[in-house]
C-alpha cells in the first residue's frame, strides 16, 4: 500500500484566517480524495483532486472555501479559506493504491478554529 | 441509492470477551466493494479488510473475522478474544466498482474495558 503523509498534523488557528494542508504519498496515485470528519462523525467526501486539472467538489463544498491542487501525481494541498469553528475537523486526504481498488488514508490533519 | 448502516453507536466489553459488529448495506450494484477501517483514538484511519463482491468466502486474520451474506447484505465483522488495543471507532464502507467512491456507515465506537 502506499505511504501518505499530512502537513500540519495538527493545527489552531484563528477564525478569518486560512490554512492550506499538504498531502504527499511515495508513489504516483491516479486518484486523489480530500475528506471531512466532524467531531464524532463519519467521513463526508470533499473532493476528488485531479493532476493538472480542477478538483471535482461533492454537493455542499465549493471551490472557493476549499480549494484544492494537485500538481503532480504524488502531491495535493486542500486550503481551508475564512475558516469559522464549524471548519473544526479532522481532514483526511487518501488515495486508490495501484490494482487493490482501495482506498488508503493519510494520518489527517486535526483542526481547531478559535 | 447507496446506503450503510451501522445500528451499534458504542459497544461496550471487557478484554478477552468476543465482540461482533454489524454491517447492512444496501446497493442496486451487482458488482461492489466492502470494507472495513478502524480510527484508533490518535484519528488515522486504518485499512482492514477488502471483501468483492463475488466472493462470498468469510475471511479471518488473527483474532479478526468478516463474515459476507449477500442473501441478507450484511458484513459483519467478529473481534475475538478482545484487548484494550482494539477499543477504536470501526467503520463499514461500500463502494461501486466503476467509481470507487466511498458510502460510510455512521461507525461503531468500540471500548474494551481491561
Amino acid at each position: 500500500s502506499a505511504v501518505i503523509s499530512q502537513k500540519p498534523s495538527r493545527d489552531i488557528c484563528q477564525r478569518g484566517t486560512s490554512l492550506t494542508i499538504q498531502c504527499q504519498v511515495d508513489s504516483q496515485v491516479t486518484m486523489m480524495f480530500w475528506y471531512r470528519q466532524q467531531p464524532g462523525q463519519s467521513l463526508t467526501l470533499i473532493a476528488t483532486a485531479n493532476q493538472g486539472s480542477e478538483a471535482t467538489y461533492e454537493s455542499g463544498f465549493v471551490i472557493d472555501k476549499f480549494p484544492i491542487s494537485r500538481p503532480n501525481l504524488t502531491f495535493s494541498t486542500l486550503t481551508v479559506s475564512n475558516m469559522s469553528p464549524e471548519d473544526s475537523s479532522i481532514y483526511l486526504c487518501s488515495v486508490i493504491s495501484a490494482n487493490t481498488d482501495t482506498q488508503y488514508f493519510g494520518p489527517g490533519t486535526r483542526l481547531t478554529v478559535l | 441509492a447507496q446506503k450503510v448502516t451501522q445500528a451499534q453507536t458504542e459497544i461496550s466489553v471487557v478484554e478477552k470477551e468476543d465482540v461482533t459488529l454489524d454491517c447492512v448495506y444496501e446497493t442496486r450494484d451487482t458488482t461492489y466493494y466492502l470494507f472495513w477501517y478502524k480510527q484508533p483514538p490518535s484519528g488515522e484511519l486504518v485499512f482492514l479488510i477488502r471483501r468483492n463482491s463475488f466472493d462470498e468466502q468469510n475471511e479471518i486474520s488473527g483474532r479478526y473475522s468478516w463474515n459476507f451474506q449477500k442473501s441478507t447484505s450484511s458484513f459483519n465483522f467478529t473481534i475475538t478474544a478482545s484487548q484494550v488495543v482494539d477499543s477504536a471507532v470501526y467503520f463499514c464502507a461500500l463502494s461501486s466498482r466503476s467509481n470507487y467512491q466511498l458510502i460510510w456507515g455512521a461507525g461503531t465506537k468500540l471500548i474494551i474495558k481491561p
